[in-house]
């Protein structure tokens, strides 16, 4: 079984230009969550939707920061503009469902914005 | 709100010595626990998780995890540590009133000396 998949896997681009970062869920998952992950930190949550309904955007900033996830099954996670604080590793992950499942993450998508 | 801390971001053990890594949760109801590693350029790949029942956690690769609430912890313990169990170990919590929402903690990065 394929896991969650992520593209690109590295990005590098100057502040001000726009970004995006797509993700595969594990087929038949409904929950999908963005995280971002800081230099030396662990994740955090950025968004989550359940099929296409994003349900938890609460840490998302939403002046830059948009996500999208139309049909229920992949995903793209869009920032414009990039700014230097935006450097980090973009995690997707997927469950089957909510309530404690057991989430499956993606290789990630390491940003470095100049 | 929920919270995990990590009191030790690097540890260092010698190969074949046993190794344990603390976390305390800080969360108000019954939590979900879990433990992932992230090796170097990888997405975080689940070793346990603690949901009910037995305080005594087995997991993937010869770890084990012990819930004790009345200190609000959940250390990670190996018996014998192999050379490529070098990497980053994060604990999380979440739970039922939290959705799926998993909170991480700032993660310790493990050493093995040969």
């Amino acid at each position: 079984e394929a896991g969650v998949v992520q593209s690109p896997r590295y990005k590098i681009i100057e502040k001000k230009q726009p970004v995006a970062f797509w993700c595969n869920p594990i087929s038949g998952h409904n929950t999908l969550y963005w995280y971002r992950q800081n230099l030396g930190q662990g994740p955090e949550l950025l968004i989550r939707y359940e099929n296409e309904e994003a349900v938890d955007d609460s840490q998302l900033p939403k002046d830059r920061f948009s996500a999208e996830r139309l049909k229920g099954v992949d995903s793209t996670l869009k920032i414009q503009p990039a700014e230097l604080g935006d450097s980090a590793v973009y995690l997707c992950a997927s469950s089957q469902g909510q309530g404690g499942e057991t989430q499956y993450f993606g290789p990630g998508t390491r940003l470095l914005v100049l | 709100a929920q919270s995990v801390t990590q009191p030790d971001i690097h540890i260092t053990v010698s190969e074949g010595a046993s190794l344990e890594l603390r976390c305390n949760y800080s969360y108000g109801a019954t939590p979900y626990l879990f433990w992932y590693v992230q090796s170097p350029g990888q997405g975080l790949q689940l070793l346990l998780k603690y949901f009910s029942g037995d305080t005594l956690v087995q997991g993937i690769k010869g770890f084990e995890a012990e819930f004790k609430r009345s200190q609000s912890s959940f250390n990670l313990r190996k018996p014998s540590v192999h050379w490529s169990d070098a990497a980053e170990y994060f604990c999380a919590v979440g739970g039922g009133n939290a959705g799926n929402m998993l909170t991480f903690g700032g993660g310790t990065r493990l050493m093995v000396k040969p």
